[in-house]
């Protein structure tokens, strides 16, 4: 079965402009989260999305944004770009929404798209 | 959410067992410590989750103590490919229903030749 897939992998923008990154789960998988890597904050939760409806969100400005279409498949969308948004975005999926710790919704991350803002 | 503790920083020799400590002193009754292990700038790998009692799959085992307060993650014969950061994490279930990975620092785990 294959994994969680992102693309792009890589990606180059300057300030101002606004980025979509996309993310295509586990087949199966119905959840899709949404973290940011940085050196400096380490591993931070966005957001979760499940039958196309944003269902957690973590503590990140109105510039971050997403969806879920149908198929699961989820993007997510940074408007005005800043430098410190430069980052490893992570998507990960699970069967189910994280209700709890039970196996049906372990997460699993796909590679990341390695965002750089100059 | 429960705070874990971890080690910065671990060596292993080749070939030998890798035991990695987390102490989660305030974890609760229905919160499940997780193990994710990352490899340098690749998306974190799923290893291993508890609740009460010690499991094992294919690639390790995970050791809780009676009280929950600390856990032991295991790799029975560590290899060079082990190399990475090991984060453990206690999921909590929020009153919203739903919960969060929530990644410390963790510890980053060196095997040597």
């Amino acid at each position: 079965k294959a994994g969680v897939t992102q693309t792009p992998r890589y990606l180059i923008k300057t300030r101002g402009q606004q980025v979509t990154l996309s993310c295509s789960p586990i087949s199966g998988h119905r959840s899709v989260s949404w973290y940011q890597q940085t050196p400096g904050q380490g591993l931070q939760f966005l957001f979760e999305y499940f039958s196309e409806t944003q269902r957690n969100k973590g503590n990140f400005p109105g510039r971050f944004s997403g969806r879920q279409f149908s198929n699961s498949r989820s993007e997510m969308n940074v408007s005005t770009l800043e430098l410190g948004d430069s980052a490893l975005y992570l998507c990960a999926s699970s069967l189910e929404p994280t209700s709890g710790g039970t196996s049906t919704d372990t997460q699993y991350f796909g590679p990341g798209t390695r965002l750089t803002v100059l | 959410d429960a705070k874990t503790t971890q080690p910065p920083s671990m060596d292993c020799a080749e070939g030998r067992a890798a035991n990695l400590p987390c102490n989660h002193s305030t974890i609760s009754g229905n919160e499940y410590v997780y193990w994710y292990r990352q490899i340098h700038s690749q998306g974190p790998q799923y290893i291993i989750h508890g609740l009460k009692n010690n499991e094992t799959n294919e690639m390790a085992s995970l050791i809780i103590t009676e009280d929950r307060k600390s856990s032991t993650l295991i790799l029975p014969h560590a290899t060079l490919r082990d190399t990475a950061v090991y984060y453990c994490i206690v999921r909590v279930a929020h009153n919203s229903g739903y919960s969060t990975l929530t990644f410390g620092k963790g510890t980053m785990l060196l095997v040597s030749p």
